[in-house]
């Protein structure tokens, strides 16, 4: 199965703040990752697809780069709707398709 | 308006049965991959099955020969027959839909509410 490590697993910010996340795969898996916000008692919001293709209707703040084994997910000028948890996902070979640990962003 | 329902969780003791439902509408349903991900609560999100517009299965290890996914086109409807239920099945599920033939170039686009499935005596 492919492993995805997400850092940090939290992080603290302020609104304005630009805060990147990074996904790293246990195995090469091109651009087949995907990038989640989940707010509490909400289902996942898609982000990002292709790893860095900005899913229709998502704020330009949010950015994704990488290839390979190495991903980042950036939010430039963070919101406060942006305080969330961030989950990545692999989609280049299943069973199964794999999400990260999870990366929750906190207002400082 | 585009969505997916879910329905048929609730409280079972361990060792039980539930079937899952989830209900797809405004959409092309054959278009797309169904899947199942779970989320125990306070924790990450995992994935649990999945059935292509072939009707193929895939299941995450901990759940295959327990668990059975199916569809149903004509009622644009996908399920989850889960039976021999454990206390560390208990999570929200959600059904989420990736279009089909997609190859890594999507991601799960459309998400149900969750349904809550406590395995518990």
């Amino acid at each position: 199965d492919i492993q995805l490590t997400q850092s940090p697993s939290f992080l603290s910010a302020s609104v304005g703040d630009r805060v990147t996340i990074t996904c790293r795969a246990s195995q090469d898996i091109t651009t087949s990752l995907a990038w989640y916000q989940q707010k509490p008692g909400i289902a996942p919001k898609l982000l990002i697809y292709a790893a860095s293709t900005l899913q229709s209707g998502v704020p330009l703040r949010f950015s994704g780069s990488g290839s390979g084994t190495e991903f980042t997910l950036t939010i430039n000028s963070l919101q406060t709707e942006d305080f969330a948890t961030y989950y990545c996902q692999q989609l280049k070979s299943y069973p199964p398709y794999t999400f990260g640990q999870g990366t929750k962003v906190e207002i400082e | 308006e585009v969505q997916l329902v879910e329905s048929g969780g609730g409280l079972v003791q361990p060792g039980g049965s539930l079937r899952l439902s989830c209900a797809a509408s405004g959409f092309t349903f054959s278009n797309y991959d169904m899947h199942w991900v779970r989320q125990a609560t306070g924790k990450g999100l995992e994935w649990v099955s999945a059935i292509n517009t072939a009707y193929d299965t895939y299941y995450e290890g901990s759940v295959k020969g327990r668990f059975t996914i199916s569809r149903e086109s004509a009622k644009n409807s996908l399920y989850l027959q889960m039976s021999g239920l454990r206390v560390e099945d208990t999570a929200v599920y959600y059904c989420a839909a990736l279009r089909a033939y997609s190859y890594g170039r999507n991601g799960f686009d459309l998400w149900g509410q969750g349904t809550m499935v406590t395995v518990s005596s």
